[in-house]
């Protein structure tokens, strides 16, 4: 198919780590990259992944990336009540091609 | 502040109106976006400007319309619309067409009773 697939909600405890995962769809992709939109507020980069990268890790953020499954994964550590918010994957073919978004809640 | 403002930020509007949005950006950025956002679905790209000209339309319907006067606005008109078309319509800007951050607005909220 042409969709960038993710499931729609995650629910974690804060302090727990975060996985938002990600398929995408194809294989000639340059980058990959994960968005953030809080709520009342538009996307905002996260961060991105070249595609001969396995992992990318940026503070509490980690990014792992299967290119052989086209399988997309953003872990965060430590999740925090901030870090609430709906992350979109992304893959670049040309333009960018997002997925549904996750919603992740942190509960206190 | 993303440098990309769109208003309004919430719209009612019956079938039979037409109302316009608008975006405004302060990056210098030589290309816009208008995305559709639906709960549980993907970001839709709905039209792409590159340097004031119209290079995608993704068989986004005619009840759409958009306009880039200049490099730093962009418009989305709207007439008879269909309340399936309520949605968060987001604007984006970039540096170069292809590859690169997108920068967003916040949105404009469009109701369509």
């Amino acid at each position: 198919g042409e969709d960038v697939e993710q499931s729609l909600f995650l629910s974690v405890r804060e302090g727990d780590s975060s996985v938002i995962n990600c398929t995408y769809t194809d294989s000639s992709s340059t980058y990959l990259y994960w968005y953030k939109q809080e709520p009342g507020a538009g996307l905002q980069l996260l961060t991105y992944i070249f595609s001969n990268m396995d992992m990318k890790q940026d503070q509490r953020l980690t990014v792992l990336l299967n290119k052989k499954d086209k399988h997309l994964s953003l872990r965060i550590a430590d999740t925090q009540t901030g870090d609430s918010a709906i992350y979109f994957c992304a893959e670049s073919r040309g333009k960018l091609i997002f997925g549904q978004g996750t919603e992740l809640s942190v509960k206190p | 502040e993303t440098g990309v403002t769109q208003t309004p930020r919430h719209l009612v509007m019956g079938m039979t109106n037409k109302k316009s949005l608008k975006c405004e950006q302060h990056l210098g950025h030589n290309a816009m976006y208008w995305y559709k956002q639906s709960a549980k679905k993907p970001l839709e790209l709905m039209f792409v400007y590159s340097l004031e000209e119209r290079v995608e339309n993704n068989s986004v319907p005619s009840r759409f319309s958009p306009e880039c006067p200049n490099s730093s606005h962009l418009f989305l008109h709207l007439h008879t619309l269909q309340p399936e078309d309520s949605a968060l319509y987001l604007c984006a800007t970039k540096q170069g067409a292809n590859t690169g951050e997108l920068f967003f607005g916040e949105g404009s909220r469009l109701t369509v009773l």
